[in-house]
């Protein structure tokens, strides 16, 4: 079956990188993301990487894809209060919802910046 | 810019009355998705709808059902709330296709007394 794994916490000093890995049990997932929730809100989309693809960067943030391992990371750079918020892995796979393709999530990791 | 409206932020309800969470986007999506969200246990999927009057249940569709009458809204219904579907629910849409973005609204806090 289909499980996306991922550190519950992590905590960092403003001015550091942070980096929140994320393992998948499904190799035939086709697109990985990272969403971000900040404190009472929806979930927005950070980045995508399509599983051709072993890394993306854009601007302070770098994907990492390992499809061998089956293992995802984000690094932010220079890490700010401002990034302290929620972060979830999600798979994309066609065989999860039919055609349409559901999203998988990890349970989050929260990211605490502190100054 | 996509928007997901979910119609309301707060809701306070008594074990055992009907509730409705509406969900609206605006961007002509087919898909849509209910999801609710609870500490330590992420984003689970209760029900999700690709198409107008069509309804797939997700993980977890008990004590859930759900509408969809037209392409633009999608509603969750409790028939009968009980305490332990208090939560965050969290909705969402996205176009069909492979590594389409799934968008979400900001949430609806439903707490049951």
């Amino acid at each position: 079956g289909e499980d996306v794994e991922q550190s519950l916490f992590l905590s960092v000093r403003e001015g550091d990188s942070s980096v929140i890995n994320c393992t998948y049990t499904d190799s035939s997932s086709t697109y990985l993301y990272w969403y971000k929730q900040e404190p009472g809100a929806g979930l927005q989309l950070l980045t995508y990487i399509f599983s051709n693809m072993d890394m993306k960067q854009d601007q302070r943030l770098t994907v990492l894809l390992n499809k061998k391992d089956k293992h995802l990371s984000l690094r932010i750079a220079d890490t700010q209060t401002g990034d302290s918020a929620i972060y979830f892995c999600a798979e994309s796979n066609p065989r999860n919802g039919g055609s349409q393709g559901n999203l998988i999530f990890g349970k989050g990791t929260k990211l605490s910046v502190k100054p | 810019d996509v928007k997901v409206t979910q119609s309301s932020r707060y809701l306070v309800k008594r074990t055992g009355e009907k509730v409705f969470l509406e969900c609206v986007q605006d961007m002509d999506h087919e898909n849509m998705f209910w999801y609710r969200q609870d500490p330590g246990l992420g984003l689970r999927l209760i029900y999700f709808s690709y198409d107008v009057k069509m309804k797939e249940k997700g993980d977890i569709p008990e004590g859930y059902s759900v509408s969809r009458e037209k392409k633009e809204r999608f509603s969750l219904i409790l028939e009968s709330a009980s305490t332990n579907q208090t939560s965050m629910y969290l909705c969402a849409s996205r176009t069909q296709g492979m590594g389409n973005t799934i968008y979400f609204g900001e949430g609806s806090w439903l707490t049951v007394v």
